[in-house]
């Protein structure tokens, strides 16, 4: 089944301790992204890459670290949470750099304590 | 600044009636925009597509229009059901990037 993974679903942890949500697709897409959704300010990006060892930030990626080193993997990386990251966060995929569609990956509920 | 702004409030109609919401975006030039649907507690999924050059867009009982002179995009459902509710989100991507911008997306309620 073609589809965008994120792990783990939920988690909760502590300010400062350093914690990766894994993001994975199977659909062999150049594009991928991260968001953030919040209420009352809608999803955000975060970071996105159109291609191996391509990222570019977007318009929030102020705490935030990823790496493409594979095609179909797109970790996010925080170094060291604040509670001020609490969020949904949503990893997507597009077949091509210049696709209009994105496919979005179930979510992430991370609570920063 | 540059904005990308929905209707915040939710929006409840009849079964059966057509639902209409509304994206507005100010300070962009996008080749695009797109509507998506969102469900609690999910990742959005993409409905449609409309281009600068286009003014309508269907797909079954879903319609969209792009009028890039008010700079604005307009989402139809028609017949509408109750299994339409969800928050609807429109986004672009500004010309000359690759990211995306969204809007904070309309709650539609379509009541039996």
């Amino acid at each position: 089944e073609a589809q965008v993974t994120q792990n783990p679903r939920y988690l909760i942890t502590v300010t400062g301790k350093k914690l990766t949500v894994t993001c994975s697709q199977n659909m062999n897409h150049e594009y991928m992204s991260w968001y953030r959704q919040d209420p009352g300010l809608g999803l955000r990006q975060i970071y996105y890459s159109m291609n191996v060892e391509v990222t570019d930030k977007g318009d929030v990626p102020e705490g935030y670290k990823v790496s493409r080193k594979e095609k179909r993997n797109f970790p996010l990386i925080l170094e060291s949470p604040s509670p001020n990251q609490t969020s949904l966060y949503f990893c997507a995929s597009s077949p091509r750099t210049s696709s209009e569609t994105q496919y979005f990956g179930p979510g992430t509920r991370l609570l920063v304590l | 600044s540059q904005k990308i702004e929905q209707n915040s409030e939710a929006l409840n109609i009849q079964e059966g009636k057509t639902a209409t919401l509304t994206c507005n975006y100010t300070n962009y030039s996008p080749a695009y925009l797109q509507w998506y649907r969102q469900d609690p507690g999910r990742g959005p999924v993409f409905l449609l597509l409309i281009r600068e050059n286009e003014k309508e867009k269907r797909k079954e009982r879903l319609k969209v229009t792009f009028d890039t002179t008010l700079k604005q995009s307009l989402f139809h459902i028609t017949a509408s059901q109750p299994a339409d509710s969800a928050t609807y989100l429109c986004a672009l991507s500004p010309s000359g990037t690759y990211k995306y911008i969204f809007g904070t997306g309309t709650r539609l309620k379509v009541l039996a």
